[in-house]
């Protein structure tokens, strides 16, 4: 069946734009997670939802940074005012939602790059 | 807090060779689960196995073994006969059982790479 899909794979931006990232988790999993792998901060955890709520938001870096899951499908990632920062890989997981056996499968990225 | 270490940033073998990734953990709780991941060139993060905490038995899935040791809090990863295409970056990972998620905490990767 088809995987973790995100859009765009890539996207470049000017510093102070915002933008949104978007993730289609594997049909029938209900947790979704965002994590950022960067140079320097390696995999690190964003965001988790459950559902259409988001028990877990303690990974987003700052308040610039959103998101949402609507039909508890679709997510989308919002970066307000970007920074250079902010450039990085954004990587999309999604899981049965079975607490502590899951396994969380990945989507191919969306590449950000800042200038 | 949760803690995992993969102390070798990188590798190179010739192929045929075995090599091993080492990862080792921290954790308070008494449930967790570890896993591995691979990341090719192509940058998708490709999962390999998952353990539970109460599962000490090694796993060996043809080229690839995993040797579990709650002793020495470790979950090192084995590839017998490595092949160029097994060139990659390998993550070890913990998940936070004991929060609201189980979220997973990553090593640093190792940077794998099989010579012809």
């Amino acid at each position: 069946g088809a995987g973790v899909s995100q859009s765009p794979s890539n996207k470049v931006t000017e510093k102070g734009k915002d933008v949104e990232l978007r993730c289609d988790p594997i049909s029938g999993h209900t947790a979704l997670y965002w994590y950022r792998q960067s140079l320097g901060q390696g995999l690190e955890f964003l965001i988790y939802f459950q559902g259409n709520s988001a028990p877990d938001k303690s990974g987003l870096p700052s308040d610039r940074f959103s998101a949402e899951r609507t039909g508890g499908s679709v997510s989308t990632l919002t970066i307000q005012r970007t920074q250079q920062e902010d450039s990085a890989v954004y990587l999309c997981a999604s899981s049965l939602g079975l607490a502590g056996t899951d396994t969380q499968y990945f989507g191919p990225g969306t590449r950000l790059t800042v200038l | 807090a949760q803690k995992v270490t993969q102390a070798q940033t990188e590798i190179s073998v010739v192929e045929k060779e075995d090599v091993t990734l080492d990862c080792v953990y921290e954790t308070r709780d008494t449930t967790y689960y570890l896993f591995w991941y691979k990341q090719p060139p192509s940058g998708e993060l490709v999962f390999l196995i998952r353990r539970n905490s109460f599962d000490e038995q090694n796993e060996i899935s043809g080229r690839y073994s995993w040797n579990f040791q709650k002793s020495t809090s470790s979950f090192n990863f084995t590839i017998t006969a490595s092949q160029v295409v097994d060139s990659a970056v390998y993550f070890c990972a913990l998940s936070d059982y004991g929060g609201a998620t189980n979220k997973l905490i990553f090593g640093t990767g190792t940077l794998l790479a099989v010579q012809p």
